[in-house]
């Protein structure tokens, strides 16, 4: 099925650092949701996105959707050890049933 | 709130075996979904369901079946277990009808092993 094109795939940093992830799309979506799996759990939802050019913060995290309407990024800031884990964009078409398509994720670690 | 729950967490079966994974939402959602995931393929669609009594296939529902006959359930059977149905599985729900606001939640999910 169709997938998100997300990057990077993974990331190495070192804690405190600032980590900066995108999503893109050849196609428009209505919504972007950004979430976050941790190993042996299911995917929790961290931000969601409406609006082109919306920008939303949820503590360190901050996601906007992109004003064309085919993008959105995510953005941590001062990275700690619990930011670890795998995180996944998703779009929502309009129209049709509305199934959400999903990015491959992006594996962070961090050093501390 | 419980929000999405799934039984079992984990579960072994031999080939040709079926079962079901339970599903469970108190949010009144209208839409649930399956998902397996697989390493390297991403969450992929098995079945959906917009609402009490329809359901509808996503992009991987072979070997699958899918009923909703509340808005609180949505169990997912396996007929004959493969071995190629090992995965992990998750179960989401969300709000259909709230005018352009779709926040989808997951269940823990149920790792299946088929020997």
């Amino acid at each position: 099925g169709q997938q998100l094109n997300q990057s990077p795939q993974s990331m190495f940093i070192q804690e405190g650092e600032d980590v900066s992830m995108n999503c893109t799309s050849s196609s428009i979506f209505n919504t972007w949701l950004w979430y976050k799996q941790e190993p042996g759990e299911g995917p929790v939802l961290l931000i969601a996105l409406y609006k082109a050019g919306e920008l939303t913060s949820n503590g360190r995290l901050t996601a906007q959707f992109g004003i064309t309407r085919k993008d959105s990024f995510l953005n941590i800031s001062a990275s700690i050890p619990s930011d670890v884990g795998i995180y996944f964009c998703a779009g929502i078409h309009t129209g049709g049933a509305q199934k959400l398509v999903f990015g491959q994720g992006t594996r962070l670690t961090i050093n501390p | 709130n419980a929000g999405v729950t799934q039984t079992p967490k984990f579960q072994v079966l031999k080939t040709g075996q079926s079962m079901t994974l339970q599903c469970a939402q108190d949010m009144n959602h209208e839409y649930m979904s399956w998902y397996r995931q697989d390493p390297g393929m991403g969450l992929r669609l098995i079945h959906y369901s917009v609402g009490a009594g329809i359901t509808d296939q996503g992009e991987v529902p072979n070997g699958y079946n899918v009923s909703r006959s509340t808005t609180e359930d949505f169990p997912l059977r396996l007929l004959s277990a493969a071995p190629s149905q090992t995965s992990v599985y998750f179960c989401a729900s969300r709000s259909a009808t709230r005018q352009g606001r779709y926040e989808q939640y997951f269940g823990p999910g149920t790792r299946l092993t088929v020997t």
